[in-house]
């Protein structure tokens, strides 16, 4: 049971839009920045979106996340297949005294 | 260009203990902690802790704690997990991160079995 809330998976077919959360508490995302990452099967976890909505150089706007309250929401536009991936968010949690994990969505393009 | 490179594969016995090693490179090795991270077979991302490079603080995760140790080699730029009494169920790949969470090291399997 992870301490952020992710759907196991989400889908869309080339070019559309998708969203996925990442539910969360004030212990967390409540009081704390959401990090986003991308791992492609076989590879080490690649950093998406850092302090909630920031891209680090080299990933395409068509990355973009948002928080509100308790709550974070990594969006993709434009949909491409490369895009086939696990997105996984993260962030400090103050009462565990550590980094706390999403369970992970599945992305399929369709 | 920044780099952490890991070490290889390894098969260990339940009861045991492993020791995984993450080399830096492309920057100043003090000046970033290092994460590491693990991945059961199929499953998600779990945090195990840092260490600073600089200071050799460290902190765990606290339902490792006890069993899993943290520190480096600044003469090497190398940073190093070790996790003892392992059970088949901390069979994962170890995955070390620079704090930024912008570089990761590729990852190394680590598998219990009789």
């Amino acid at each position: 049971q992870s301490v952020l809330t992710q759907p196991p998976s989400a889908s869309g077919t080339p070019g559309q839009r998708v969203s996925i959360s990442c539910s969360g508490s004030n212990s967390n995302l409540g009081r704390n920045t959401v990090h986003w990452y991308q791992q492609l099967p076989g590879t080490a976890p690649k950093l998406l979106i850092y302090r909630d909505d920031q891209r680090p150089s080299g990933v395409p706007d068509r990355f973009s996340g948002s928080k509100s309250g308790t709550s974070a929401s990594l969006a993709i536009r434009g949909l491409q297949s490369e895009d086939e991936a696990d997105y996984y968010c993260a962030s400090w949690d103050d009462s565990l005294d550590g980094w706390v994990f999403g369970g992970g969505t599945k992305l399929t393009v369709l | 260009q920044v780099q952490l490179v890991q070490s290889g594969t390894e098969v260990k016995k339940p009861g045991a203990s492993v020791k995984v090693s993450c080399k830096a490179s492309g920057y100043t090795f003090t000046d970033f902690y290092i994460h590491w991270v693990r991945q059961a077979p199929g499953q998600g991302l779990e945090w195990m802790g840092w260490i600073n490079p600089k200071s050799g603080g460290t902190k765990y995760a606290k339902n490792l704690q006890g069993r899993v140790t943290m520190n480096w080699d600044t003469s090497i730029n190398t940073a190093y997990v070790e996790m003892s009494s392992l059970r088949s169920d901390d069979t994962a790949v170890f995955y070390c991160a620079r704090r930024t969470w912008d570089f990761w090291g590729q990852g190394t399997l680590v598998t219990v079995s009789s």
